[in-house]
């Protein structure tokens, strides 16, 4: 049972515009979550993550809302630059688990 | 600058074979993971391992194994390898005091093929 889902592939944005990647989720003991970056042949990074304490965190570019009443966060990405062409992750975990749970991943392409 | 190294960036195997992945982190980092990424799957954890010789399942370890004899390195085992095994295998190592509350930091992966 996938817990964490992200239910776009794949996205195309055309540069300098906002990306807007979602992601929801079921578990309703999971309060903090993180977005990761994944180049191909490369390991994720981290980029940004949120406390289910706030409904709001920003990082540069970088801004994550968080609902939780709708189990829905999304990721901001302003303006879209050609480096973010990426595949993004969303991962979930709850308090005192060591362990995330990853969402399937979303392909965004940023088009110049 | 933190890093996580895995042994190979590419590796064929023929069916039947047993192999060995290794991960090494030089993080001091107490907590170590092993993954698999399929397309459409995304992350999915197969063991990960909070202490030197403590090891717990995660959600797909059937056909693995691991070992950690020691706290840098961290190893997933394919008793006898089958084409349903081939994939990307991410290492990643976190630990409770990070800076970021379950950061985990990955190393490149290893593209495993099985024929």
């Amino acid at each position: 049972d996938q817990q964490v889902k992200q239910n776009s592939p794949s996205l195309s944005v055309q540069e300098g515009r906002i990306s807007i990647l979602n992601c929801d989720y079921t578990n309703s003991m999971f309060d903090y979550f993180l977005w990761y970056k994944k180049y191909p042949a490369e390991g994720p990074t981290f980029l940004i993550s949120i406390s289910s304490i706030k409904d709001k965190n920003e990082d540069g570019r970088f801004t994550v809302f968080l609902n939780k009443s709708a189990k829905h966060l999304s990721l901001h990405i302003v303006p879209s630059q050609p480096g973010d062409s990426a595949v993004y992750f969303c991962a979930a975990s709850d308090f005192g688990n060591e362990k995330l749970t990853f969402g399937t991943g979303t392909r965004l392409t940023i088009i110049p | 600058d933190v890093k996580v190294t895995q042994s190979s960036r590419y590796l064929v195997k023929r069916t039947g074979e047993k192999v060995f992945l290794e991960c090494v982190q030089d993080m001091d980092h107490e907590n170590m993971f092993w993954y698999r990424q399929d397309p459409g799957l995304g992350l999915r954890l197969i063991y990960f391992s909070y202490d030197v010789k403590m090891k717990e399942k995660g959600d797909i370890p059937e056909g693995y194994s691991v070992s950690r004899e020691k706290k840098e390195r961290f190893s997933l085992i394919l008793e006898s390898a089958s084409t349903n095994q081939t994939s990307m295998y991410l290492c990643a190592s976190s630990s409770p005091r990070g800076r970021v509350r379950n950061e985990q930091f990955f190393g490149p992966g290893t593209r495993l093929t099985v024929l």
